[in-house]
This record gives structure tokens, C-alpha cells and sequence, in this order.
């Protein structure tokens, strides 16, 4: 089973609906990210989680939020979707300690499309 | 904060041919260094993580790394590319004031050809 799992898949919507993504892992992770690609610009952050009590603002937050129900769980939603956040969308999860500090690792990501 | 740059976002080699994907940070040191490698339709896979430990690092699939200080480089090799080896690749630098936020690069396409 993955490590790093998204919901859903794909998902196809029109403007102005609210829309949420779901991510879950079972790497025991403290520390959870959202992120959207685009072609051409690589990852972008959009927001992170360092704890179920931390929230923080990546570059791009803006028009998403979220929410970590659980050390497990991070949520990322668009409460108004425009067709200019037609993207990739990817969960990651890292720890800190150990030789795999701040190596992040990626769920299968989530292809969204605004109409 | 930090920035990364990919020195091309297409690069195309034959079956068999040196991999040379360039990476560069900025001036300074991040704590860690990593590549990525995206194949279609998949989310990011860990190739290989700089740590200073070493100046040139080994990867997964024959892929390797060496970091320059002199050059703020961090450019990625494959000595013999194999058909497999098409995918998109990431440089990512890890932040040294807020640790744990990466920065990734815009990406490389690879394209392998018979």
C-alpha cells in the first residue's frame, strides 16, 4: 500500500464550486505540504503543516485553504474554484531527524480541472 | 531565501548517451540538495539527497550527483541513458532559515531516443 495517498484521483468541476482534496499517510510524518505544478514552473507551495497544531502559508495560498484533522490527514480546499487553479496538485510528508530529515515524499498527486 | 534554476527545460539524448541535467542554487549553502524524477502520471520519487557528507552523491538507477561550491552547482549525471530513464526531473534545495520548506527548479524533461 502507499505511503502517501490522494483523493481523489482526478476531478472535474465548474467555476465557482468549492473543491477538497484529501491527503493520508502512513509514514508517521509530523510535517505535511501541499503543492500545485504547472508546466514549465516546477512545484509550488501552497501551504504546509509542521505539526496538527501548525499551519503556514506557502508562496501561493491564495484562493486555498486547509485543514489537518489529524497527524494523518491534510486537507486543501478551494472554496470558490476559478479556471486558472487547473493544475496538478501534490501531498508530501517529511520528518526531522535522522537521515531522512526534510526529504519529502510525494502522494500520486491529484489532476484538477476548472471549467 | 533560496532559489533554484534548471539550465534547460528539454533535454533530449540517444539510448546509450552521457545524462548531463544542470542545476544550480543560490549562493548559499543549503543544508541539503535533492533531485526528483517524476514519470508520467506519478508523483515525485526521491533520486538522490546531498547532505555534505559526500561531494558526489549516488542515486537510484545509476544517477549521480556532484555538488560544486565553487560553481553553486548541483548537476545530475547518468553515464549510459536508458529508454526508462525518460521522465521529468526536479533539483529541490532544502531552506537553511525554515527548515523543512523545499525549493524546487522548474523541471527537465528527458526524452531518450532509440
Amino acid at each position: 500500500d502507499a505511503d502517501v495517498t490522494q483523493t481523489p484521483r482526478n476531478r472535474i468541476t465548474k467555476t465557482g464550486k468549492r473543491i477538497m482534496l484529501e491527503c493520508s499517510q502512513t509514514k508517521g510524518h509530523d510535517r505535511m505540504y501541499w503543492y500545485r505544478q504547472d508546466p514549465g514552473l516546477g512545484l509550488r507551495l501552497i501551504y504546509y503543516s509542521f505539526d496538527v497544531k501548525d499551519i503556514n502559508k506557502g508562496e501561493i495560498s491564495d484562493g486555498y485553504s486547509v485543514s489537518r484533522q489529524a497527524q494523518a490527514k491534510f486537507s486543501l480546499s478551494l472554496e470558490s474554484a476559478i479556471p486558472n487553479q487547473t493544475a496538478l496538485y501534490f501531498c508530501a510528508t517529511s520528518q526531522i531527524g535522522g537521515p531522512d530529515t526534510d526529504t519529502q515524499y510525494f502522494g500520486p498527486g491529484t489532476r484538477l480541472t476548472v471549467l | 531565501a533560496q532559489s533554484v534554476t534548471q539550465l534547460g527545460s528539454h533535454v533530449s539524448v540517444s539510448e546509450g548517451a552521457l545524462v548531463l541535467l544542470r542545476c544550480n542554487y543560490s549562493s548559499s549553502v543549503p543544508p541539503y540538495l535533492f533531485w526528483y524524477v517524476q514519470y508520467p502520471n506519478q508523483g515525485l520519487q526521491l533520486l538522490l539527497k546531498y547532505t555534505s557528507a559526500a561531494t558526489l552523491v549516488k542515486g537510484i538507477n545509476g544517477f549521480e550527483a556532484e555538488f560544486k561550491k565553487s560553481e553553486t552547482s548541483f548537476h545530475l549525471t547518468k553515464p549510459s541513458a536508458h529508454m526508462s530513464d525518460a521522465a521529468e526531473y526536479f533539483c529541490a534545495v532544502s531552506d537553511s532559515v525554515s527548515y523543512g520548506k523545499l525549493t524546487f527548479g522548474q523541471g527537465t524533461i528527458l526524452t531518450v531516443h532509440p
